[in-house]
């Protein structure tokens, strides 16, 4: 089982829609958990970190249910712009360091 | 310009041959990794190294070695190249402060390397 599994998609949703993807994790003692954007041919960048109480970040909210060991992302009102490959990462538990673990990420295609 | 460079950003070579790809950083961080992309699977790690004096193995390093000249620069290097080791090859920096925060685990990425073993 991979440590970190995504859909892979691809959600093809029109502009404006909400779309969320989920992400689950093996390892429960996993500590830190983020989502990251990669745009096609580009190198992944930080959107953002996921905290137990939940986050939002604009159009963005992140959520994580430890109990259940998954995390979701939530994007409202898409835009054009927010086609790309999402990936979902954890850090494992008992580390000093910020070792990441990738999941192979979900693709988003946005259309008119 | 660009805070973590990769040279070179494409690479055709042959079964056998010797492959250096280099990385070089002007972010001040001290940590840096290499990891390769590979279709359907996440970025997975090959090599760390928290400072000049400290190299530690990831999940997949076979096949290759690192170098940690100056804190700025970390090269991978494929000391006889095979067809599976085709890949996009990814540098990444941390700074090792933000690792003792939870919560905070941002990796700044270099551009990449396509890397084509024929």
């Amino acid at each position: 089982r991979k440590e970190v599994e995504q859909d892979p998609g691809p959600f093809n949703v029109p502009e404006g829609a909400t779309v969320a993807f989920n992400c689950t994790y093996s390892n429960s003692a996993s500590q830190s958990f983020f989502w990251y954007r990669q745009d096609c041919r580009k190198e992944p960048k930080l959107l953002m970190s996921v905290y137990s109480s939940g986050n939002e970040d604009g159009r963005f909210t992140a959520q994580l249910n430890r109990a259940s060991q998954y995390i979701s992302l939530l994007i409202r009102d898409s835009k054009l712009s927010d086609s790309a490959t999402y990936l979902c990462v954890v850090t494992p538990g008992g580390g000093g360091y910020n070792k990441l673990i990738f999941g192979a990420g979900t693709r988003l295609a946005v259309h008119p | 310009d660009a805070d973590v460079t990769q040279t070179p950003r494409n690479r055709i070579t042959k079964t056998g041959k010797r492959i250096m790809l280099e990385c070089s950083q002007t972010k001040g961080h001290d940590r840096m990794y290499w990891y390769r992309q590979d279709p359907g699977l996440g970025l997975r790690l090959i090599y760390y190294s928290f400072d000049v004096k400290d190299i530690n193995k990831g999940e997949i390093s076979d096949g290759y070695s690192v170098s940690r000249q100056a804190q700025a620069k970390f090269s991978l290097s494929l000391e006889s190249a095979i067809p599976n080791q085709t890949a996009l090859y990814f540098c990444a920096t941390s700074d090792s402060t933000s690792g003792r925060v939870l919560g905070s685990g941002e990796q700044f990425f270099g551009p990449g390397t396509r890397l084509t073993v024929l």
